[in-house]
């Protein structure tokens, strides 16, 4: 079936408005991640999703940032108040499970950018 | 602490070999991959390494030895589609499966 989708592909926005991004796992995927890429930085890990256990948040950079998973399917992450370190690229992932050999899938992205 | 260190930028002659390297101190280890990202697209998966040794997969290759904390990508007969940023990434021992991101190194290959 289709990959992992995001939306929207590209989200202007002005300093201190709310974003919600978007991300369609896997069909069947139950472990899905959410991770951020700044202007020559390497990907940096924000949350994780699996099934219905409570996710991990450990990544977040702030309180300004949640996220959620409805149904164990979509994923939606807010940022509230944005700033304009905020902006970057977006990236959800998701793999059949969080074990062994399972490689993440990647979305392509919600480039964000915070005026 | 964690810290994953690759070259920031290589560049490399069409038909060539190239290897990227990439170093890692993490606090836990349970699996070590290669992506290739393109310009404005998702990083897409390479290479798992779990065990010390090479791994080969068509023009690709990856090695891992555990105990220096060292692995390369190996790209055999280059092609200009190979130029490209890779993504060197551990995951650690927790049960999430989280990947740990080195800052990747942008490939160019020239004609």
């Amino acid at each position: 079936g289709a990959g992992v989708s995001q939306s929207p592909s590209n989200k202007v926005t002005e300093k201190g408005k709310d974003v919600e991004l978007r991300c369609d796992p896997i069909s069947g995927h139950t472990a899905l991640y959410w991770y951020r890429q700044s202007l020559g930085q390497g990907l940096e890990f924000l949350i994780y999703f699996q099934g219905n256990s409570a996710p991990d948040k450990s990544g977040l950079p702030s309180d300004r940032f949640s996220a959620e998973r409805t149904g164990g399917s979509v994923s939606t992450l807010t940022i509230q108040r944005t700033q304009q370190e905020d902006s970057a690229v977006y990236l959800c992932a998701s793999s059949p499970g969080p074990a062994s050999q399972e490689t993440q899938y990647f979305g392509p992205g919600t480039r964000l950018l915070v005026l | 602490g964690q810290n994953i260190d690759q070259p920031t930028e290589m560049t490399a002659t069409e038909g060539a070999i190239v290897q990227i390297n990439c170093t890692y101190q993490t606090s836990g280890f349970n699996g070590l991959f290669w992506y290739q990202q393109h310009a404005g697209e998702a990083p897409t998966f390479l290479s798992y390494n779990v065990l010390d040794g090479l791994e080969e997969k068509g023009r690709f290759s990856s090695f891992l030895s555990r105990s220096k904390g060292y692995s390369y990508l190996l790209l055999k007969e280059l092609q200009m589609k190979d130029s490209a940023s890779y993504l060197c990434a551990v995951r650690d021992f927790s049960n999430t499966g989280k990947l740990i991101f080195g800052q990747g190194t942008t490939l160019q290959v020239k004609p």
